[in-house]
């Protein structure tokens, strides 16, 4: 749906527990990214990625972790250290310096 | 880094009327800015955009306006309808990097 797929839809997380959310896009774009969305907080970005095997901090990186091993998967590692997890998370790609983002259907993470 | 201002939080209309929605940024240098529209519970979808070399852009009932001068920028709609409602994002690149910085959102209802 829309090239970029992320999974799963809903996923919950145990207290001290790591979970991995998946992002794969079919777009042939370089740049991929994650965001975090709270109530009234608008999207903060996590991480991104212009290329294969290179990633950035953006401003809210503590507690999260990414790997970018191939051109088309993203997926976003939520450890531990994140105390607050609770969220939705949003995967998007582009052309690099185009700016013009596709976003995938995203993830809502719960801690039980 | 790049800095997003939006306002208002929250916007009620009535249907027919026009809604105005404004966003500042702090990097002079910025030369894109996106407007992305998000239902309850959905992916975010870009509706319109507008590059620096131009003042205005228009799309059916929405348009753009930006004020480089001034580093701000609005999003018009006109003649609203009740599927307009939804949350509403302006955004801004953060200087060269491809990654955008978003406003915190904008809540438009319009009541028929």
């Amino acid at each position: 749906d829309g090239g970029i797929t992320q999974s799963p839809k809903y996923l919950f997380r145990k207290e001290g527990q790591n979970v991995t959310l998946s992002c794969e896009q079919n777009l042939n774009h370089d740049a991929m990214y994650w965001y975090r969305q709270d109530p009234g907080q608008g999207l903060r970005l996590i991480y991104y990625s212009q290329i294969v095997n290179d990633f950035q901090k953006g401003d809210i990186a503590e507690g999260y972790s990414v790997s970018r091993e191939k051109k088309e998967s993203f997926p976003l590692t939520v450890t531990s250290a994140q105390k607050n997890p609770t969220a939705f998370y949003l995967c998007a790609s582009s052309i690099v310096q185009d700016y013009g983002y596709t976003f995938g259907s995203g993830t809502r993470l719960t801690v039980v | 880094g790049e800095n997003v201002e939006q306002h208002p939080s929250t916007l009620s209309v009535q249907e027919g009327d026009s809604a105005v929605i404004k966003c500042t940024y702090s990097d002079s240098a910025s030369n894109y800015f996106p407007w992305y529209k998000q239902e309850l519970g959905k992916r975010p979808q870009l509706i319109i955009d507008i590059r620096s070399n131009v003042g205005e852009k228009k799309d059916q009932r929405i348009a753009v306006t930006l004020n480089k001068t001034a580093k701000h920028f609005s999003l018009h709609i006109t003649e609203t309808q009740p599927e307009d409602s939804a949350v509403y994002f302006c955004a801004a690149p953060e200087g060269s990097q491809g990654n955008l910085i978003f406003g915190k959102g904008t809540k438009l209802s319009v009541k028929p």
